[in-house]
């Protein structure tokens, strides 16, 4: 069965940095584009970003919201079915519960059918 | 950014009821509408795509209807295991977007 177990999660100061971690198991990981999603508590879902099946590095593959673009990267790695989201420059604003979400196709133009059940990011002084 | 607007906020309806929840696009979306269910402490559930396709798995008393910047989620006769909290999310434009929800409580 699809499992996406998020990791990574916790409490960091303002500018200081983070890595989430979204292991995958039970489908092939190198077909699927992998987004994450984050909840701030007590409000809404919103997208944060995407990565396509081949992660290539020339951006063309990878897309931000706009309040995160330059603070945040996402990437891949299909040897070991993780895909990963470096966040820098912490706001409090970001403080949030993280989803990873599978995009039912390879190039992440689509919707979401399987999703994790979510990391907690603090950021707070 | 393609803002999409759910109605109402907070449905109150009594089990066996029927519940009708709207979603709004700014713009067009065609039909690349996906709803989601949101249960307290859980993550989404894929409940209807490409507008009106119920995801695997996904009872028939849920159906999805709409197209271009109208939408709407119908809940037939609502059980116990329904009242969550409902997203609409576009998936036509960069960046997707979500509704702020629409929340389904027992009367």
């Amino acid at each position: 069965q699809v499992q996406l177990v998020e990791s990574g999660g916790g409490v960091v100061q303002p500018g200081r940095s983070l890595r989430l971690s979204c292991a995958a198991s039970g489908f092939t990981f190198s077909n699927y584009a992998l987004h994450w999603v984050r909840q701030a508590p007590g409000k809404g879902l919103e997208w944060v970003a995407v990565i396509s099946y081949d992660g290539s590095n020339d951006g063309s593959n990878k897309y931000y919201t706009d309040s995160v673009k330059g603070r945040f990267t996402i990437s891949r790695d299909n040897s070991k079915n993780t895909v990963y989201l470096q966040m820098n420059s912490l706001r409090a604003e970001d403080t949030a519960v993280y989803y990873c979400a599978r995009d039912i196709g390879g190039s992440g133009y689509f919707y979401f059918d399987y999703w994790g059940q979510g990391t907690l990011v603090t950021v707070s002084s | 950014e393609i803002v999409m607007t759910q109605s109402p906020a907070t449905l109150s309806v009594s089990p066996g009821e029927r519940a009708t929840l709207s979603c709004r696009a700014s713009q067009s979306v065609s039909s690349n509408l996906a709803w989601y269910q949101q249960k307290p402490g859980q993550a989404p559930r894929l409940l209807i795509y490409g507008a009106s396709t119920r995801a695997t798995g996904i009872p028939a008393r849920f159906s999805g209807s709409g197209s271009v910047t109208e939408f709407t989620l119908t809940i037939s006769s609502l059980q116990s295991e329904d009242f969550a909290v409902y997203y609409c999310q576009q998936y036509n434009n960069w960046p997707r977007t979500f509704g702020q929800g629409t929340k389904v409580e027992i009367k």
